[in-house]
């Protein structure tokens, strides 16, 4: 039963189009996050939710909105794509805020925008 | 502005031989320093972490040692194995939750 999990794995598109990434937890986390690796492998965090409240929200395009209907979910749209958001996208859950707080992360979903 | 860094992307060793990750920071505000490890096609996954009023955590054949007047970091491994081969990152947080950096990573492979 995989904790963290996001769909979909690929996702290829076509500049201009709206797509969404949906992701999931399943340990009664409190803290989600979104995090883009993009072709240099630099892992940066582009959201944190925590109890569905926007806690964290770098520098990234307003093309790019986070929902989080509930604790368990925080999906990712993003509008009018570009070749630049080409990466692999990861949601990641902790327990909590805190520094410590071990970050339970997807398998990523690798955008391609073509 | 990367306030972690890893500047070795790539790590070789041979299989039982000791492997050392280094990471630097620049932000003293940091509190926490935690360990990821990534195989491909995989999210990372936590490896271990040391908080900031320490200087050694050690967790199997895994020790993290913390400099911080240098503000430098490194992890142990030994021995190395081959399934030890992957992506490490190293990551930063300020205690408070608002602020989290990772590294860019180190390949590290482990020769048998």
């Amino acid at each position: 039963d995989t904790a963290v999990s996001q769909t979909p794995k690929y996702l290829v598109t076509q500049m201009g189009n709206d797509k969404s990434i949906k992701c999931e937890q399943n340990l009664g986390h409190d803290t989600m996050y979104w995090y883009k690796q993009d072709s240099k492998k630099f892992l940066k965090i582009m959201f944190s939710y925590n109890n569905k409240e926007l806690i964290i929200n770098e520098t990234v395009p307003n093309r790019f909105s986070p929902k989080s209907p509930d604790k368990a979910h925080l999906n990712l749209h993003i509008n009018s794509l570009e070749l630049g958001d080409s990466a692999v996208y990861f949601c990641a859950s902790s327990q909590d805020l805190a520094g410590d707080s071990i970050q339970y992360f997807g398998a990523g979903t690798r955008l391609s925008v073509l | 502005d990367q306030q972690v860094k890893q500047n070795s992307p790539s790590l070789s060793v041979q299989e039982g031989r000791i492997s050392i990750l280094n990471c630097d920071y620049t932000n003293s505000m940091f509190d926490y320093f935690l360990w990821y490890k990534k195989y491909p096609a995989e999210g990372p996954t936590f490896l271990i972490s040391i908080s900031s009023i320490k200087d050694k955590n050690e967790d199997g054949r895994f020790t993290v040692f913390l400099n911080k007047s240098a503000k430098h970091l490194s992890l142990h491994i030994v021995p190395s194995q081959p399934g030890d081969s992957a992506v490490y990152f190293c990551a930063a947080s300020d205690g408070t939750g608002n602020q989290f950096y990772f590294g860019t990573g180190t390949s590290l492979t482990v020769i048998p």
